[in-house]
């Protein structure tokens, strides 16, 4: 079963305009939730991150929100640029003694217009 | 410069046929994890070791084998390829003391099997 369920599964958004791409998850025991961004041909490579103990998380054009009770969490993107089309993926990790995983959400597609 | 290199980058090869993917990183990263990439499936773990001699498996483990006998390398072996093991496959890397989540990965290795 997903673990992170992620949506939606593509997007297109008009370059200055705002993406939202939203995650659900159930494991409560989830203590880490970044965003990872891969652009064709390329590995993902980690674009944010946040810890539940904040709802909110700001680097730049890029912002996390996050809501505990309702287990969920957004990446928005303000002020998208085409140099933003890419693959999104969120994923969550949980404090382990021993291993540690990154479960994945499906991917966005996002494409941004000029 | 840090990475994680991925051999080779593509592959196509027949059912049955044993191959090894290699990875490698000079990061001297505990950690080290293999994924692979399906459309609609984000990225699923295979299997990961903490440390040299140290592995474990993931979430979908059948049909793939792992070794880590140096840290700086951690080879994906398919003994018998068979076509639902067509994929993108990535390789990824973090220092065990470092955030659960910030992991670096590698350019992948797209994989085809007829």
């Amino acid at each position: 079963q997903q673990q992170v369920k992620q949506s939606p599964q593509s997007l297109i958004v008009q370059k200055g305009g705002i993406s939202i791409i939203n995650c659900a998850y159930e494991n409560t025991a989830f203590d880490y939730f970044p965003w990872y961004q891969q652009f064709p041909g390329k590995g993902p490579a980690l674009l944010i991150a946040i810890r539940p103990d904040v709802s909110e998380k700001k680097e730049g054009r890029f912002t996390i929100s996050f809501n505990k009770s309702a287990k969920q969490f957004s990446l928005h993107i303000m002020d998208s640029q085409p140099g933003d089309s890419a693959t999104y993926f969120c994923a969550a990790s949980k404090q382990e003694t021993s291993g540690s995983r990154l479960t994945f959400g499906e991917g966005t597609q996002l494409t941004v217009n000029p | 410069e840090a990475q994680v290199t991925q051999n080779p980058r593509y592959l196509i090869t027949v059912t049955g046929k044993k191959l090894t993917v290699t990875c490698s990183q000079n990061m001297n990263h505990e950690y080290m994890s293999w994924y692979r990439q399906d459309p609609g499936l984000g990225l699923r773990q295979i299997y990961y070791s903490m440390n040299v001699e140290v592995t474990d498996k993931g979430d979908v483990p059948e049909g793939y084998k792992v070794s880590r006998k140096e840290k700086r390398n951690f080879p994906l072996i398919l003994e018998s390829p068979s076509p639902n093991q067509t994929s993108l496959y990535f390789c990824a890397s973090r220092n065990w003391g470092g955030y659960k989540g910030e992991q670096f990965f590698g350019p992948g290795t797209r994989l085809t099997v007829l």
